[in-house]
């Protein structure tokens, strides 16, 4: 069964750290994707990044960086000289390409709070 | 730029009233789709729709019905609420056939509580 699993429910951090925000998945498809959105204190859902099965090469996007490894299941999302504005709830979300005809059926996980004090 | 507008933003419902939740989005996608977000959770699709006159289930539908007489709203009706209902309800669109392809666009939500 499909599943994603954000084992750490509440992070805080002080400006300018560098925090890792973990994500597991489980899905019996081969080919699959795997988003991050960002959901800040205002309560809208931002589309961070995308990411197939096929390509586990590393993205880096500003302070924002992705880890995407087959072999643990994981994609991880790290954010460097992290800062107030990061504060979020941070949600890893999965879909597979032939889940059940059910399109836009992303699977999220429960979500990371993610707190940067000044 | 409106992008996906979700009205109201707020609503408090007694138990067995009815009310709809609209949704319009003015980038011509044709998939849109409802999910709700309960405390400390992650978002579960209710409905989706992948063009004017097709809607279907996803995976927590019963309580509620959609509607898509329009490529631009996509309302979602409940008839009967009941306090399992209180949660914050998202709409979102998408260009792409699958949400692979294209990444969804959310709305801000409307936080409901029902007592």
């Amino acid at each position: 069964a499909q599943k994603v699993t954000q084992a750490q429910t509440e992070i805080s951090v002080v400006e300018k750290e560098d925090v890792t925000l973990d994500c597991v998945y489980e899905t019996r498809d081969t080919t699959y994707y795997l988003f991050w959105y960002k959901q800040p204190p205002s309560g809208e859902l931002v589309f961070l990044i995308r990411r197939n099965s096929f390509d586990e090469q590393n993205e880096i996007s500003g302070r924002y960086s992705w880890n995407f490894q087959k072999s643990t299941s994981s994609f991880n999302f790290t954010i460097t000289a992290s800062q107030v504005v990061d504060s979020a709830v941070y949600f890893c979300a999965l879909s597979e390409a032939n889940y059940g005809g059910s399109q836009g059926n992303l699977i999220f996980g429960k979500g990371t709070k993610l707190s940067v004090k000044p | 730029n409106a992008g996906v507008t979700q009205t109201p933003k707020f609503r408090i419902l007694k138990i067995g009233q009815s009310m709809t939740l609209q949704c319009t989005q003015d980038m011509n996608h044709n998939y849109m789709y409802w999910y709700r977000q309960d405390p400390g959770m992650g978002l579960k699709l209710i409905y989706y729709s992948v063009g004017a006159g097709i809607t279907d289930k996803g995976e927590v539908p019963n309580g509620y019905n959609v509607s898509r007489s329009t490529t631009e709203d996509f309302p979602l009706r409940l008839e009967l609420a009941a306090p399992s209902q209180t949660s914050v309800y998202f709409c979102a669109s998408s260009y792409g056939a699958r949400s692979y392809n294209s990444p969804l666009h959310f709305g801000n939500g409307t936080r409901l509580t029902v007592t």
